[in-house]
Parts: structure tokens; C-alpha cells; sequence
């Protein structure tokens, strides 16, 4: 099975930077995603890490460590707007033209002025 | 451009009546999948499907959920008699995405609707 594990919460400051957390243990890896999901909006998509290393766009960042089952979401510059659910999903391919993306809880972040 | 669909976004249902949740995706997305999210948790796999084709529904939590995409576009989940613990939100997500007969796939975001919010009574 897939297990993956990060933060419930975490609340950061306005301006400030802020990394948040998710590990796994899962069979058959095909890539990680972060998502950001608003109260009662749907998730939508961040970033993407298949391989090691750190992927860059604008303010956000992730990094993927495959050896090590771990990834962060880095969010620098917050605005009030990131107040949100990140959730890290890992996709896995399960075989007969199949594969799934397993989701995290999520980590609700709460910017503060 | 037009995103993923849902329909309708709200449903309560009394215990034991049968429901069904339309997705509309993206024009031209091979690949649709059903997620069930439960408040404060993040959403599960229910099933996926390559155009027409159902090629997994390991995530189906019962023989009471039954997922179709006939045309290969508008897929339907139908939960038949409803108990209190399906109450969740429904979400569709679709994509380009194909595999290969190597396994491999190219990256491809899945696009998410703005879900179903059931409520079982």
C-alpha cells in the first residue's frame, strides 16, 4: 500500500517563507505533485518532481529526495492569499495501463499579517 | 477554456436513494478519474478510465458505487442506496495523460472539477 505522511498545520507569516513537509512509502513511484485547494474549491496544481532535485516557478519550489521518500513544497513571499490545504500526491503506476496519484491529508497553512 | 464540470455541485439524499454525479472534462482528455474527499482529509482514488475503458476501480469503496463513460467523454458515478458514510465531496479530474506500453508516461497535470458535495441523511 501508500503511505504518506505530512504536517496538519502550520501557520507562517506574512512575507515570510515557509516549508512544508511530506514523506512516503509507496511501491511503483512515478512522480510527485503539490496541490493547493482553498475551502470548498477544488485542488489545483503547483508542481511536479519525478526526479531528485529542487523545481523552481515564481514563489513556489519543490524538492524531491526518491532515496530518502521525501519531498517539501517551499513558498516564499507569503501573501495572505496561500492561506490554504497543500496537498503532496504521489502517482503511481499500478500496472494494466493504470496508474493512480494517492493523496496526502493535507497541511492547512494559515498566513498571518 | 472551459474547465472540468460537475453536476450537480450540491445533493442530499435520504438514506437508501440512489444518486448519480456527473463530470464533464476537459475536451479531449484521454483520462478521467474519481476521487471521494472527506472533510479534512484529502481526496482517495475511486477509479479511473481511459476514454471508454475502465481500467481501474480498485478504490471503489462497495458494490454500491458503479462509475460509466460510455462516449469516452461525460462519465457518470452512481452510488446506489445511499448510507451516511458516502456523505463527502466528489471530485472528477481529467487528463491528457496516456501511458505507453512501457509503462512510461510523460508528466500531465490532472485537472480537478469543483466536485459534488453529497450530504446522506
Amino acid at each position: 500500500g501508500q503511505n504518506i505522511d505530512q504536517p496538519t498545520e502550520m501557520t507562517a507569516t506574512e512575507g515570510a517563507i515557509v516549508q512544508i513537509n511530506c514523506t512516503y512509502q509507496t511501491s511503483g513511484f512515478n512522480g510527485l505533485f503539490w496541490y493547493q485547494q482553498h475551502a470548498g474549491e477544488a485542488p489545483t496544481f503547483l508542481s511536479y518532481n519525478v526526479l531528485d532535485g529542487l523545481e523552481e516557478k515564481g514563489r513556489f519550489s519543490s524538492f524531491l529526495s526518491r532515496s530518502k521518500g521525501y519531498s517539501y513544497l517551499l513558498l516564499k513571499e507569503l501573501q495572505m492569499k496561500d492561506s490554504a490545504s497543500y496537498l503532496c500526491a504521489v502517482r503511481v503506476y499500478s500496472g494494466a495501463g493504470s496508474y493512480q496519484l494517492t493523496f496526502g491529508k493535507g497541511t492547512k497553512l494559515s498566513v498571518i499579517p | 477554456g472551459a474547465g472540468v464540470s460537475q453536476s450537480p455541485r450540491y445533493k442530499v439524499a435520504k438514506r437508501g436513494q440512489d444518486v448519480a454525479l456527473r463530470c464533464d472534462p476537459i475536451s479531449g482528455h484521454v483520462s478521467l478519474f474519481w476521487y471521494q474527499q472527506a472533510l479534512g482529509q484529502g481526496p482517495e482514488f475511486l477509479t479511473y478510465f481511459q476514454n471508454e475503458a475502465q481500467l481501474d476501480k480498485s478504490g471503489l469503496p462497495s458494490d454500491r458505487f458503479f462509475a460509466e463513460r460510455p462516449e469516452g467523454s461525460v462519465s457518470t458515478l452512481k452510488i446506489q442506496r445511499t448510507q451516511q458514510e458516502d456523505s463527502a465531496v466528489y471530485l472528477c479530474a481529467s487528463s491528457t495523460q496516456r501511458w505507453t506500453s512501457g509503462g512510461e508516461s510523460s508528466y500531465n497535470e490532472q485537472f480537478f472539477g469543483p466536485g459534488t458535495r453529497l450530504t446522506v441523511l
